[in-house]
């Protein structure tokens, strides 16, 4: 159980461009997801936190305009990266926690974005 | 502000013997959970283990066990009986009760184990 799926796996686009990335919880209702973004060799820094029908918590530093979150179900978010740029080039990592066990997260496999 | 801090970049072990991870961290916060996960190359975070900062006995789970001392602020992993498959990246992670889980993450350790 508590099993979190991401789509794409990879993609890469070209700079100017919009690209979305999902992130599912397949098997439970998750009311907060989480998006992290992680460079090579590096730890994972928090974007923003999404909360299921209310607007995304973004972390210092992180532009809200650039990096659209969505979370209109309980069982899916998505992060839109805006006119992407290479140093947007990144791994993104969602998790998601639900009502009942606020303790502990599940997280999706990642999406590695290129950008060219 | 809460930190957690990871001095050691890569540890290498034997296949079959022991490596304790260090990690340190800083909160103001009173209840807290503390957490160990592993990104192997796959780049799949998994939970290795996690303690709830109210209880004084230190968590275990199969040949991994913690090393909880609170007043210290310290939180280390200890891996027994190493396994190639134990090669990873090994992130402490810190969430308060108050943040609504959000995990502040470690540098990470890499720690390779060898055969």
């Amino acid at each position: 159980g508590a099993v979190v799926s991401q789509h794409p796996s990879r993609v890469i686009c070209k700079s100017g461009t919009s690209v979305k990335i999902e992130c599912r919880s397949l098997d439970f209702q998750a009311t907060t997801m989480f998006w992290y973004r992680q460079f090579p060799k590096k730890s994972l820094m928090l974007m923003a936190t999404s909360n299921e029908g209310s607007k995304a918590t973004y972390e210092q530093g992180v532009e809200k305009d650039k990096f659209l979150i969505n979370h209109a179900s309980l069982t899916l978010s998505t992060l839109t990266v805006t006119s992407a740029h290479p140093e947007d080039s990144s791994f993104y990592i969602c998790s998601a926690q639900t009502w009942q066990n606020t303790d502990t997260q599940y997280f999706g496999p990642g999406t590695r974005l290129t950008v060219l | 502000a809460q930190t957690v801090t990871q001095s050691q970049p890569e540890m290498s072990v034997q296949e079959a013997e022991t490596v304790t991870l260090s990690c340190t961290y800083d909160t103001s916060e009173n209840n807290y959970y503390l957490f160990w996960y592993k990104q192997p190359p796959s780049r799949q975070m998994i939970l290795v283990i996690r303690q709830e900062a109210y209880k004084q006995q230190n968590a275990t789970e199969n040949r991994f066990s913690v090393n909880f001392q609170k007043a210290a602020k310290s939180f280390s992993l200890k891996i027994s009986d190493s396994q190639l498959g134990d090669t990873a990246m090994y992130f402490c992670a810190l969430s308060t009760t108050d943040s609504w889980g959000k995990l502040q993450f470690g540098a990470g350790t890499q720690v390779v184990v060898t055969p």
